[in-house]
């Protein structure tokens, strides 16, 4: 079975400052990987994913993050945060072949102060 | 266009009572799933459809959680003889197939919250 960890519960940063959030996976197959964010009041939304390629993934908003097979690890980063990223952020795993079903980590919370 | 629908958007209920919760996805999506999302926890995977048929339900906790989509869009899922610990936040998500694409995306809605008191 896979599961993802999110090692950091609670982030809080200034403006400005920069972001990396970790995620780790494990999977023995070929895996697909997501970050998804939850801004308060709303619905669950795509920041980015990596299907195959580049293991360097751009996403909305001037997010990225990178893929490390070795390290099974698809860390998000973003060079200067805002306060409106303020927000509750998952990384979730599917495998290729066990349909499109996602596995989430339990998320971090990033709170960014003025 | 429209999302993802949810309704009821909060739903509380007493112990051992019946529940549906029905999820409208997005026009054209033929995968739809259900995820569980508990206070603290990140969502996790109940049942997913492709068209009217259950591709995979083995997220199901036990036999008192049923979901059906019997037309191949809105779904309900329904929980028997409810208990205090099904008391979370019940997600719906569809996209256009099951097959992981580079181009394709579950969409979430905005999600049911049970409260069983």
């Amino acid at each position: 079975a896979q599961s993802v960890s999110q090692h950091n519960h609670h982030v809080i940063l200034s403006e400005a400052a920069s972001l990396e959030l970790g995620c780790n996976y494990s999977y023995g197959g070929t895996v697909n990987l997501f970050w998804y964010v939850q801004y308060p009041g709303q619905h669950l939304q795509l920041l980015l994913k990596y299907f195959s390629g580049d293991p360097l993934v751009k996403g909305i908003k001037g997010f990225e993050a990178e893929f490390i097979k070795s390290k099974f690890s698809f860390n998000l980063r973003k060079p200067s945060v805002q306060w409106s990223d303020t927000a509750e952020y998952f990384c979730a795993v599917s495998s290729t072949g066990g349909g499109n079903k996602l596995t989430f980590g339990t998320g971090t919370q990033l709170k960014v102060e003025l | 266009g429209a999302g993802v629908s949810q309704t009821p958007s909060n739903k509380v209920t007493e112990k051992g009572k019946y529940v549906e919760l029905r999820c409208d996805p997005i026009s054209g999506h033929t995968a739809l799933y259900w995820y569980r999302q508990s206070l603290g926890q990140g969502p996790e995977f109940l049942i997913y459809f492709q068209g009217t048929g259950a591709a995979d339900d083995s997220g199901l906790p036990n036999d008192r959680f049923f979901a059906v989509r019997p037309e191949g869009s809105v779904s309900t899922l329904k929980i028997q003889r409810t208990e205090r610990g099904d008391s979370a936040v019940y997600l719906c998500a569809s996209s256009l197939s099951i097959s992981v694409s580079r181009t394709d995306t579950q969409y979430f809605g905005p999600g049911t919250r049970l409260t069983v008191l």
